[in-house]
């Protein structure tokens, strides 16, 4: 029963480095979406997702790149880490926007130095 | 001025108090609310799910959404020491939107 699975679950990296927070759903959701909660903004949507090759731009995109090869898997690229981009990121899905709840991993924590 | 708006606490009430959680909304296309539990270091845990007007009960809890005052309200009956952690409000307008917004928090503390 893992729902949501997020990896890592904290990483440090410096500025102008690249890396890819993994996604993994088992529910087989169809929609799939990565935001960022930063203290007082809230969540913030990033990227969204509504199946395999559908991908879509949120409030936040900037400097992130997504790409949904299979329907269980969704990966954030940074492809520059910059330090406005330190802040804990979240996956979640559902099985269709909007009129579903999302559920949620347990987050990536990310600093930025 | 935010599509939600979510007072962020501290809230600090004494065990087995009744506790109110609010949100208020100006988009009167949402139609679905959601309330979310997050305890530090974790990610939000969906708590309650409700569809336009009405009562939504769950044990302990009671979701209450009045779409003509754009108001939306969760009850914690005989609050414990574990519901200590941030509520978060969610609301949509409906299927075909990926358009999920969320309030930023209340933090409740329930004193032991």
């Amino acid at each position: 029963n893992a729902g949501v699975t997020q990896t890592p679950k904290f990483q440090v990296l410096k500025t102008g480095q690249s890396m890819t927070l993994q996604c993994a759903q088992d529910m087989n959701h169809e929609y799939m979406s990565w935001y960022r909660q930063d203290p007082g903004m809230g969540l913030r949507l990033i990227h969204y997702s509504v199946g395999a090759g559908i991908t879509d731009q949120g409030e936040v995109p900037n400097g992130y790149n997504v790409s949904r090869s299979t329907t269980e898997d969704f990966p954030l690229r940074l492809l520059s880490a910059a330090p406005s981009q330190t802040s804990v990121y979240f996956c979640a899905s559902s099985y269709v926007s909007g009129d579903q709840p999302q559920h949620f991993g347990d987050g990536t924590r990310l600093s930025i130095l | 001025q935010k599509e939600v708006e979510q007072d962020p606490g501290p809230l600090s009430v004494p065990e087995g108090a009744i506790v109110s959680l609010n949100c208020t909304y100006s988009n009167s296309a949402f139609q679905y609310f959601m309330w979310y539990r997050q305890y530090s270091r974790k990610g939000p845990e969906l708590l309650m799910y409700t569809y336009s007007s009405g009562n939504k009960e769950d044990g302990r809890f009671t979701a209450q959404v009045d779409k003509s005052s754009k108001y939306i309200s969760l009850f914690i009956r005989d609050s414990q020491p574990s519901d200590s952690a941030t509520y978060l409000c969610a609301m949509s307008e409906g299927s075909g939107t990926y358009k999920y917004i969320f309030g930023t928090g209340t933090r409740l503390k329930v004193l032991a």
